[in-house]
């Protein structure tokens, strides 16, 4: 069975402070992570795929790393409005007939001015 | 182009009874998943229709059904509700069955009382 753990569940920061969010994954071979967004009341909003051990992608202050066993979201020099849920996903091998996305609880960010 | 639309945002139902939840997918777009997301939780999987036929069902009562319409929208009807069905409930579409960049509606918060 895949599973998604994040942590931390919760995360303040200040204006300006860096950091990192943790998503540690179990899946029956890996065919892609995702990063999501998501703020109160809305749908999650994609923001990145990562397909293989080794890969980064980058979006303003945000950028994504994978290995073999996790990823990190790395938030640089956050503002307020980076304040939001961050949401870690990973499909399974087409091999394994499972094409949905498995979800983890999510770390909710929260950045103070 | 408009996104992913649900309706209605917001529901009010009593035990035992049924509900059916709407959604239009981005034009152009073939497959619908729907998604229960428990207050504190991550979505979790619950149907993938493509091209009108379900393609993936997550672990969930026979209660919950769906199904897509010609047009691609799709409805998702859950019998017999019970408290635990309270959620948001988020559909999401892609272009086709494969691509997992799924772009998400802002959900129905279903409240049973």
């Amino acid at each position: 069975e895949d599973q998604v753990t994040q942590s931390p569940e919760a995360l303040r920061l200040q204006e300006g402070e860096s950091s990192s969010l943790n998503c540690s994954y179990t899946v029956s071979g890996l065919r892609g992570l995702f990063w999501y967004r998501q703020d109160p009341g809305k749908g999650p909003e994609f923001l990145f795929t990562l397909y293989s051990a080794g890969e980064e992608k980058e979006k303003e202050r945000l950028k994504a790393t994978l290995t073999k066993k996790e990823s990190f979201l790395h938030i640089t020099a956050p503002k307020p409005e980076d304040s939001a849920t961050y949401l870690c996903a990973v499909q399974a091998s087409p091999d394994t007939g499972r094409r949905a996305l498995t979800f983890g609880s999510g770390t909710r960010l929260q950045v103070q001015p | 182009d408009a996104g992913v639309t649900q309706s209605p945002t917001h529901l009010i139902k009593t035990r035992g009874q049924h509900v059916t939840l709407r959604c239009s997918p981005i034009s152009g777009h073939k497959s619908v998943s729907w998604y229960q997301q428990v207050l504190g939780q991550g979505p979790q999987f619950i149907f993938q229709y493509y091209e009108k036929e379900e393609r993936g069902r997550g672990n969930f009562p026979d209660r919950f059904s769906a199904r897509q319409f010609p047009n691609y929208s799709s409805e998702l009807n859950v019998n017999a509700l019970l408290l635990g069905d309270s959620a948001l409930y988020l559909c999401a579409s892609s272009r086709d069955r494969g691509r997992e960049k799924l772009f998400f509606g802002s959900g129905t918060q279903l409240s049973v009382l």
